[in-house]
């Protein structure tokens, strides 16, 4: 069984980078294909990227791109998500999560509010 | 203004049966059998109820199940039930470049 736990909650000013951890457990993160999904307050799910297995690289939707790096650290099990350039608009709830085969996402992480406010 | 669309809310009485829709295009819902459906109770992460148009996860009710016709997309719940209700999203592989997009979310109410 898949676990994924987020890091915590965080407050940003406008214009600084966040970045939020998933740690694996149960597999390891070569297993995986780990991918990032976040949701707005009231809003739906919107993908914002993820490793792409067929190619072997991560890919990232195109209204994240050059703002959004997403890496991994197999040593310890564990998968990062950056965003910088922030606005009050990327205030939302942060998820990581498992990409079983193309947008089967069926291990979630518990989510991380990011909230950008000056 | 989301890629899939979705109503944004339905409602049934228990022991009835619903259906939400999830429209696409020939791009995405039309052309593949890549049809995932999430439950998300209120402060909660998703949960993956339905994959690949009409297969359950393990320890998924049989009371959802999951269809296609054409660019549309359909979760059917029946037995309706207190717990059931909650947001649910649809989600489509949408090709290599564009790879998924998500339905705006319905809400459903059990009266």
């Amino acid at each position: 069984q898949v676990q994924l736990v987020q890091s915590g909650a965080e407050v940003k000013k406008p214009g600084a980078s966040v970045k939020v951890s998933c740690k694996v457990s149960g597999y390891t993160l070569t297993e995986l294909s780990m991918h990032w999904v976040r949701q707005a307050p009231g809003k739906g799910l919107e993908w914002m990227g993820g490793f792409d297995p067929e190619d072997g690289e991560t890919i990232y939707a195109q209204k994240f791109q050059g703002r959004v790096t997403m890496t991994e650290d197999t040593s310890t099990d564990t998968a990062y998500m950056e965003l910088s350039s922030l606005r009050s608009e990327d205030t939302a709830v942060y998820y990581c999560a498992t990409d079983s085969r193309v947008g089967i996402f069926d291990y979630w992480g518990q989510g991380t509010l990011v909230t950008v406010s000056s | 203004q989301s890629a899939l669309t979705q109503p944004a809310s339905v409602s049934g009485s228990p022991g009835q049966s619903i259906t939400i829709s999830c429209t696409g295009t020939s791009s995405d819902v039309g052309s593949y059998n890549l049809v995932s459906w999430y439950q998300q109770h209120p402060g909660k992460a998703p949960k993956l109820m339905i994959y690949e148009g009409s297969k359950r996860p393990s320890g998924v009710s049989n009371r959802f199940s999951g269809s296609k016709s054409g660019n549309t997309a359909s979760l059917t719940i029946s037995g309706l039930q207190a717990e059931d209700e909650a947001d649910y999203y649809c989600c489509s592989y949408a090709g290599s470049s564009t790879y998924v997009v998500f339905g705006g979310g319905t809400k459903l109410t059990v009266l």
